[in-house]
């Protein structure tokens, strides 16, 4: 049974678009992540939200937020996707905040910008 | 951000052959973790390495946490078609970090029937 679920699993969109990527988890784990990865590349951290509290990347765009209306629950919102924006976006969870909690990823949304 | 050294880039072998691939660093990690990663899909955890000196096997594949704690390798034994893939290493734990994930810059795989 699939344990963290991302949808869509392709999505386009036009360049400056406003655009929505969802992730759930039946985990019930307290934090969960948002990378972007690029072809090639290693997943990048966007940011991270342990419970209810929202923890940014220092390097992470002002174009991409996030929301975590409950638990299970997490979107990647992107205002104004660019070119550059294309990418693979991962969610993933881990049970809480420390050394040893393993994060456990999703399938992956594949971001198309026109 | 921080990466870890990861080797080789890539790998191309004959089906049934042994693979060996490793991940350095200047820093240690508390945890060491090996990902694969399928094309258009996520990266699913193969390997999990808490203690320094744990050698840890799952199916064809083992993995160590070295001793210094500053690397891991991982070994597939009697590769198959259906290794094909990038390998990610991830070292977790290092200083205030928390659970946060430093990759390598992974290993494709390509194993030749």
């Amino acid at each position: 049974d699939a344990m963290v679920i991302q949808n869509p699993r392709y999505q386009v969109t036009q360049f400056g678009k406003p655009v929505t990527l969802s992730c759930s988890q039946t985990l019930n784990h307290n934090v969960m992540y948002w990378y972007q990865q690029k072809s090639s590349q290693a997943p990048k951290l966007l940011f991270h939200y342990y419970d209810k509290d929202f923890n940014n990347e220092a390097d992470t765009p002002d174009n991409f937020q996030s929301r975590r209306p409950n638990t299970s629950f997490c979107f990647l919102d992107i205002r104004s996707p660019g070119l550059g924006d294309a990418a693979m976006y991962l969610c993933a969870t881990s049970r809480d905040w420390l050394a040893r909690d393993t994060q456990y990823f999703g399938p992956g949304t594949r971001l198309t910008v026109l | 951000g921080q990466q870890l050294n990861q080797s080789p880039q890539s790998m191309f072998i004959q089906e049934g052959e042994d693979v060996s691939m490793n991940c350095t660093s200047s820093s240690i990690f508390n945890t060491w973790l090996w990902y694969k990663q399928d094309p258009g899909e996520g990266p699913v955890l193969l390997i999990a390495l808490y203690k320094a000196g744990e050698l840890t096997s799952n199916g064809r594949l083992t993995a160590q946490f070295g001793i210094t704690r500053k690397d891991s390798f991982l070994n597939i034994s009697a590769s198959i078609p259906s290794d094909v893939g990038i390998y990610f290493c991830a070292g977790q734990g290092a200083e205030t970090s928390g659970s946060r994930l430093t990759f390598g810059e992974g290993t494709q795989l390509t194993v030749n029937p």
